[in-house]
């Protein structure tokens, strides 16, 4: 069983929609959460983090997070094409310290 | 400000070569990592540093080794090198206050051993 897993997608969704990410976790003691976008050929880029049941926005931006059922999504809202990448999902396992642990990533393609 | 530099951005090796892939950051964190990326698998943990002299192995060490002599740089070293280190690697760096934080990654190089 992966420790983080993600659907690899890709997931399309046109000009304007919400897109929505979803992600599990194996390790129930897990604190801290992370949603990264990759574009092709470039470097993770931070763009939330969440620590605490609920939800938590930022900009078009929303990170979902439930620890009870293991799992964190992120929404986008008003999707661009701007937003086609590769989101990557991390979480640090308890005791982990600072280690993260990634998902393989769900591609999202936004047609205009 | 510069953030997480590596260099280089690419490379071809010969299987049995050696080489070391540069990382350095100017943000004064203490955390750094080094992970490799193959296509669909998500990030993979190789070495991570929690301060100068302080290095630890993640989860594929096996044919790497790091040094950490100074807060800002954190080499990784690839000894007699394998196709299966054909692969993007990231250096990424973190601060180290209480709680967990976030990355920064460099741009990555990219290594092919043919």
């Amino acid at each position: 069983q992966k420790e983080v897993e993600q659907n690899s997608g890709p997931l399309s969704v046109p000009e304007g929609a919400i897109a929505s990410l979803n992600c599990t976790y194996s390790d129930r003691g897990s604190q801290s959460f992370f949603w990264y976008r990759q574009y092709s050929g470039k470097s993770p880029e931070l763009i939330m983090s969440i620590y605490s049941n609920g939800d938590k926005e930022d900009g078009r931006f929303t990170a979902q997070l439930n620890k009870a059922s293991q799992y964190v999504s992120l929404l986008i809202r008003d999707s661009q094409p701007s937003d086609s990448a590769t989101y990557l999902c991390a979480v640090s396992p308890e005791a982990a310290g600072n280690k993260l642990t990634f998902g393989g990533g769900t591609r999202v393609l936004v047609k205009p | 400000n510069a953030g997480v530099t590596q260099t280089p951005k690419f490379r071809i090796l010969k299987i049995g070569q050696s080489m070391t892939l540069q990382c350095t950051q100017d943000m004064n964190h203490n955390y750094m990592y080094w992970y490799r990326q193959d296509p669909g698998m998500g990030l993979k943990l190789i070495y991570y540093s929690v301060g100068a002299g302080i290095t630890d192995k993640g989860e594929v060490p096996n044919g790497y080794n790091v040094s950490r002599s100074t807060t800002e740089d954190f080499p990784l070293r690839l000894e007699l090198a394998a196709p299966s280190q054909t692969s993007v690697y990231f250096c990424a760096s973190s601060y180290s206050g209480s709680g967990v934080y976030g990355y920064t990654f460099g741009s990555g190089t990219r290594l092919t051993v043919v």
